[in-house]
Parts: C-alpha cells; structure tokens; sequence
C-alpha cells in the first residue's frame, strides 16, 4: 500500500505570508494527487486535482506541483479564510489520504 | 448546484449494522461515481467504496466482507450499509461525487458522525 507523509502538522503564519505544504508518498504516483480544504464543521473542498489543476472556483492564490512522490501545494498570498486543515489524497494505486495540517493566523 | 447530505443514527452497537443515506440534489446519481469516505478519531482518513452511474460497486479491500453500497435512482440517493460493527468503525462518514477528471472528489457531503458503543 502506498503511504502519504503529509507535513507540517500544524502551521501558522501570517495574512499575505507564502504558504506551503507538502505531501511525499511512498512510491510513484505519477501526477494523481489531489489537496483539499476542509474548515471547521464544513465539507471538504477539493482545491487542487492532478498535482496542478485549479478546481472550478478555487482562488489563484492556490497552486500545485510536484511529481513522482513529492508534492506542494502553496498559498501565495494568505488570507484569514484560508484558516483551514488541508489534506492530500493519492489515486493513482487505491487511495491513500495524508494526515492533514491545521493552518492558523498568527 | 451540487449537493451532499449524509444521514443515518449516530450511535449503533457492536455487532450491529451501520445504515446510512446520502441524499443528492442537484445532479443525478446515474452519472459520475459516488463514493464514501470515512475519517476516525485522530484525522486519518479511509476509502471505503463506490457506486457508479449504472451500479456497478467497488470496495476497499480491507471492508470487502462487511461493506455493500447501493442506490435508489427514483430518489437519487446511495446507501452504505456496514456489518458486524466495532468500537474501530467509530468515525465520521462522508458521502462524496467523484469529478468528472478522473479519481478526484469534486463535492463532498458535510459528513456523519457514529460512534460504535454499547
């Protein structure tokens, strides 16, 4: 089985600080690694599908990248609604979710 | 626009079955896939399975002999039905479609929370 080590666990930072947050999988996904938004009491977001393509309606701000087994995704600029747990998700063998990060204003 | 409601009791006992609906409005179930996902106390997250547009299903292996997952078209809802529950299937349940680019969720429901406890 493949596993995900989603990292910082936790991270706080500043309103207009660049963010980032990275997932490594055990092996090689190729390009299948999604991220997604999930605030408190709400339903999961999906932000990013296939390493890199913005979802309908996710802010600029959001990007992906990477390949093979380390990916990032980066907030350019933060904004007070971003304070979210942001989580990864690996389809490319079953499904395998990172542990998530919890990301507060400082 | 899409939407994604889980229902079904929040507590159930051991060795029981967990039930539960996801009801969806704004889009019919026979399209996409649609699938439940589970996150237990401590944030880790599990795949537990899908249906599809025309009702064909896969499961996480790990579940395979417990899990089934079903629909009723007439009310564009799908079903997850768990047997012989432990105190380990406490979480919260989402319901979930997938995108139309492959394996990614693209709406979720706001999940369920059960716990399994006598």
């Amino acid at each position: 089985d493949i596993q995900m080590t989603q990292s910082p666990s936790f991270l706080s930072a500043s309103v207009g600080d660049r963010v980032t947050i990275n997932c490594k999988a055990s092996q090689n996904i190729n390009k299948y690694l999604d991220w997604y938004q999930q605030k408190l009491g709400e339903a999961p977001k999906l932000l990013i599908y296939n390493t890199n393509s913005l979802h309908t309606g996710i802010p600029s701000r959001f990007s992906g990248s990477g390949s093979g087994t380390d990916f990032t995704l980066t907030i350019s600029s933060l904004q007070p609604e971003d304070v979210a747990t942001y989580f990864c998700l690996q389809h490319n063998s079953g499904y395998t979710f990172g542990a998530g990060t919890k990301l507060e204003l400082k | 626009e899409v939407q994604l409601q889980e229902s079904g009791p929040g507590l159930v006992k051991p060795s029981q079955s967990l039930s539960l609906t996801c009801s969806v409005t704004g889009y019919s179930i026979t399209s996409n896939y649609w699938g439940w996902i589970r996150k237990f106390p401590g944030n880790k997250m599990e795949w537990m399975g899908y249906i599809s547009y025309s009702g064909t299903t896969s499961y996480n292996p790990s579940l395979k002999s417990r899990i089934s997952i079903t629909r009723d078209t007439s009310k564009n809802q799908f079903f997850l039905q768990l047997n012989s529950v432990t105190t380990e299937d406490t979480a919260t349940y989402y319901c979930a479609r997938y995108g139309d680019y492959g394996y990614s969720f693209d709406y979720w429901g706001q999940g369920v929370m059960v716990t399994v406890s006598s």
